[in-house]
């Protein structure tokens, strides 16, 4: 069965502090993606990544990076965490032709609070 | 930015009656896909069209590409307890297969 596992479901930080969140795939996937989702506005694109040590910037890149040092794996860092980002995070995988079918794969999601 | 309108936003309904939603953007759209996301779980693929006009079913569910390529429905039929969640649609723009841009989702409740 196919998967892609967040490391954390529910994380509590304080305003300034260094978040990072995890996301690892076991299906060998090329595409990496983060996502954040808040009530009334869906899903919006953070970053993207298509192949190790590449990145691009999604719909609303600022205040976040990514690093992506292993094939299988993609984190999301917040540098210093602010009250709006808290949200739903979702790390989402797809293959080479993922990209013309449009299946992305979601792992169950980090659930972040900014105090 | 691009921007799919996806309605309604929520609704209430009750078993076993038939549901419809949809979205419409200004853009034209190479792909619309339907997600669902079920509560305290990440969104899981349901349907996924191609081709403007095609009408495709999975089980209970029907939705299709519209004509002009700026829009698509999902219909639920007969509904049932377990559909309760949240359904996105999404499309991958004309000459853009990298971006996939998602609608702000139907929540669906259904009552007893």
């Amino acid at each position: 069965d196919v998967k892609v596992t967040q490391s954390s479901r529910y994380l509590v930080k304080r305003t300034g502090e260094k978040v990072f969140l995890e996301c690892v795939q076991d299906m060998d996937h090329e595409n990496m993606f983060w996502y954040r989702q808040d009530p009334g506005l869906g899903l919006r694109l953070i970053y993207f990544s298509y192949d190790v040590k590449m990145k691009e910037k999604g719909d609303i890149p600022e205040g976040y990076s990514v690093s992506r040092e292993k094939k299988e794996r993609f984190s999301l860092i917040l540098e210093s965490a602010s009250t709006n980002q808290t949200s739903m995070y979702l790390c989402a995988s797809s293959s080479l032709s993922g990209m013309v079918t449009g299946e992305l794969f979601f792992g169950e999601g980090s659930r972040l609070t900014v105090l | 930015g691009q921007q799919l309108n996806q309605s309604p936003q929520s609704m209430f309904i009750q078993e076993g009656e038939d549901v419809s939603m949809n979205c419409t953007s200004s853009s034209i759209f190479n792909t619309w896909l339907w997600y669902k996301q079920d509560p305290g779980e990440g969104p899981v693929l349901l349907i996924a069209l191609y081709k403007a006009g095609e009408l495709t079913s999975n089980g209970r569910l029907t939705a299709q590409f519209g004509i002009t390529r700026k829009d698509s429905f999902l219909n639920i039929s007969a509904s049932i307890p377990s559909d309760v969640g949240i359904y996105f649609c999404a499309g991958q723009l004309l000459n853009r297969d990298d971006k996939i841009i998602f609608g702000k989702g139907t929540r669906l409740h259904i009552l007893p």
